[in-house]
Formats: C-alpha cells, sequence, structure tokens
C-alpha cells in the first residue's frame, strides 16, 4: 500500500495561465475526491467520483475547473484560466467502501496552487 | 449541508498535558473521521467513528450519534502531536460519502 500520491506537490503560475494535478489513488480504490483547502479553513469538497463516473460536483467547481478520471484509476484536475483566488491546496483522496455507509477517506499529500 | 463544529479553535499545552477536541454537528451522520493535519499539510487519519468508542495508543475517541458530537483525547502530548485536527462528517442521508469538515483545533504542545 503506497497511498495517495499528487503532483506536482507545488506549483506557482501566473494569472491567466492553465494548470493541471494529478492525483494517482491507492490501488483498487474505486472512489476518488477532490477537495480545496484554503488557509486556517478545513478541507471543502470539490468532487468525486466511483470508478470512471463524477458523480457529484459542488458549487465551489466553477466552469473553469474540470475533472477526470478516465480509466478510473488516477485523475486529474484542470484549472483554466487561473486566478488570485484559486490559490489553496488542493487535495485528493480515495477510498474502497465495504457497503453504502462504511467510506474511510485516505489523503494524500495535496497540490500547493499559488497564483501570482 | 451538515454543520461541523470544533472546539477550542487553539490549544497550547505543555509536553505530558492531556487534552479534549470537541466536534458538534448538527445532524445524523453516516461517517465521522478524525484527522491530524501535519505541518507539511498532510492530513493523517486517527479515527473511522461514526459511533461508540476507540482506543489507538496516546489517542481515544468517542462519537455519541444521538446527542451529535466527537470528543478525541489525547494523554501525554508530545510535540509532535503539534498540528491541527479535523473532524470530518457524511451527511447520513447521503451515501455518496462527501466529507463536511469543521474549521480545525490547531494544537501546539511545548517541550
Amino acid at each position: 500500500d503506497t497511498g495517495v500520491s499528487q503532483n506536482p506537490r507545488h506549483k506557482i503560475t501566473k494569472r491567466g495561465q492553465n494548470v493541471t494535478f494529478r492525483c494517482d489513488p491507492i490501488s483498487e480504490h474505486n472512489r476518488l475526491y477532490w477537495y480545496r483547502q484554503t488557509l486556517g479553513q478545513g478541507p471543502e469538497f470539490l468532487t468525486y467520483f466511483q470508478n470512471e463516473a463524477q458523480l457529484e460536483k459542488s458549487r465551489l467547481l466553477s466552469d473553469r475547473f474540470s475533472a477526470e478520471r478516465p480509466k478510473g484509476s488516477f485523475s486529474t484536475l484542470e484549472i483554466q484560466r487561473t486566478e488570485q483566488g484559486d490559490s489553496a491546496m488542493y487535495l485528493c483522496a480515495s477510498s474502497f467502501p465495504p457497503d453504502q455507509i462504511t467510506d474511510t477517506q485516505y489523503f494524500g499529500p495535496g497540490t500547493r496552487l499559488t497564483v501570482l | 449541508g451538515i454543520q461541523v463544529e470544533q472546539s477550542p479553535p487553539d490549544l497550547i499545552l505543555q509536553e505530558g498535558a492531556n487534552s479534549t477536541l470537541r466536534c458538534n454537528f448538527s445532524d445524523s451522520v453516516n461517517n465521522l473521521q478524525w484527522f491530524h493535519q501535519n505541518p507539511w499539510g498532510q492530513l493523517i487519519n486517527l479515527f473511522y467513528i461514526p459511533s461508540g468508542t476507540k482506543q489507538n495508543g496516546r489517542l481515544s475517541a468517542t462519537t455519541v450519534a444521538t446527542e451529535r458530537y466527537s470528543l478525541l483525547y489525547i494523554s501525554s502530548s508530545q510535540t509532535t502531536d503539534s498540528g491541527v485536527y479535523f473532524c470530518a462528517l457524511a451527511d447520513r442521508g447521503s451515501t455518496l460519502g462527501r466529507l463536511y469538515f469543521g474549521r480545525g483545533t490547531q494544537l501546539t504542545v511545548w517541550p
């Protein structure tokens, strides 16, 4: 069990540029989540995949954000035309719930985005 | 969505002291997890505890679902316990597992 991995760990970009982050979940975990965390706050849900299907999106996920999980394994989160308000830590989590209720999520180390 | 309140927001302790962190929530929950976020931002799972009591070394947790609160106990604290502790829950009305986080308790343990 190698844990959830995320790349890159840090990204600095200029306003208006596009950025893409990658998340590799724990092997065989069918659920994958993206969260965003700003300074002094708890993480906030962005979106969720079960296998390759994107089943829920938060209102925080504006049209500039898109997420994919093409083969039900790794996932990418793209932000187009970045704004300074997008600066945050982007966290990925995965899980393999044994039933419809029990769902322990395991988090990756995050990607810290700074938009100048 | 479900409301999650954590207290206290900040806690400063001397090494060796005990502490209790509280998490209150507004609705019935399916899933309740406690996490420790280290200084590098990594969220580390401590407990999955939608109800009942669990212990792991110096840490233990209790959730009283009917009264909508959970407690995390840290005994004989060490400097490595420093960081932010989060309570996170999934709404009982949802099977999708989306977690709602509190704002956390910032714990600082001095040697």
